[in-house]
């Protein structure tokens, strides 16, 4: 079975543009989370993702936004870019909509904002 | 909202000895404890996890143990070699509105000096 699949692995922005990473879980798996990694900071959730609808939020600006589709592959978005927003995103899915799990991570997008 | 405090943040060991790393909770609500490895440049991956109805598990080298009351639990790797080098994040999640809410540590470096 294949794993979490992130795209693009790196990227290189500039102040104020706009970023979409793309996120294919795990085939069957129908939640989708995303993760900031940065050093020090840890993994910091962004949102999560279950059937097309968000289910949770973490606590960052709207200039994050996401989407999930029906093929449970899911889109995050970063626009109006900062140099704060440099940081490893990942993904990661779950089998099961309820209770608590195992997360199958991808293995990251690394964006730099210049 | 639930707060996980990780120590240390670093931690060297020699080849063969054991290494400690604790955590700390804010939410009694939180019910399963898991812990990932993350390899440099690797995607973070389940190592081992615990719910709170058990108080120890081992798997191998590697155990983990809670303590409810106190709010925290701990990673315990015995015979350290050098691949246990790595990053290791505990976290602690729950079920709310029927979707799970994780929140991490902020990571431990861990360096198994031959």
């Amino acid at each position: 079975k294949a794993g979490v699949t992130q795209t693009p692995r790196y990227l290189i922005k500039t102040r104020g543009q706009q970023v979409t990473l793309s996120c294919s879980p795990i085939s069957g798996h129908r939640s989708v989370s995303w993760y900031q990694q940065t050093p020090g900071q840890g993994l910091q959730f962004l949102f999560e993702y279950f059937s097309e609808t968000q289910r949770n939020k973490g606590n960052f600006p709207g200039r994050f936004s996401g989407r999930q589709f029906s093929n449970s592959r899911s889109e995050m978005n970063v626009s109006t870019l900062e140099l704060g927003d440099s940081a490893l995103y990942l993904c990661a899915s779950r089998n099961g909509d309820r209770g608590t799990g195992e997360l199958f991570f991808g293995e990251g997008s690394r964006l730099t904002v210049l | 909202g639930e707060n996980v405090e990780q120590h240390p943040s670093t931690l060297s060991v020699q080849e063969g000895d054991s290494a400690v790393i604790k955590c700390t909770y804010s939410d009694s609500a939180s019910n399963y404890f898991p812990w990932y490895k993350q390899e440099l440049g690797k995607r973070p991956q389940l190592i081992i996890d615990i719910r709170s109805n058990v108080g120890e598990k081992k798997d191998q080298r590697i155990a983990v143990t809670l303590n409810k009351t106190a709010k925290h639990f701990s990673l315990h790797i015995t015979e350290t070699q050098p691949e246990d080098s790595a990053v290791y994040f505990c976290a602690a999640s729950r079920e709310s509105g029927g979707y799970q809410k994780v929140t991490f540590g902020t990571g431990t470096k861990l360096q198994v000096i031959p």
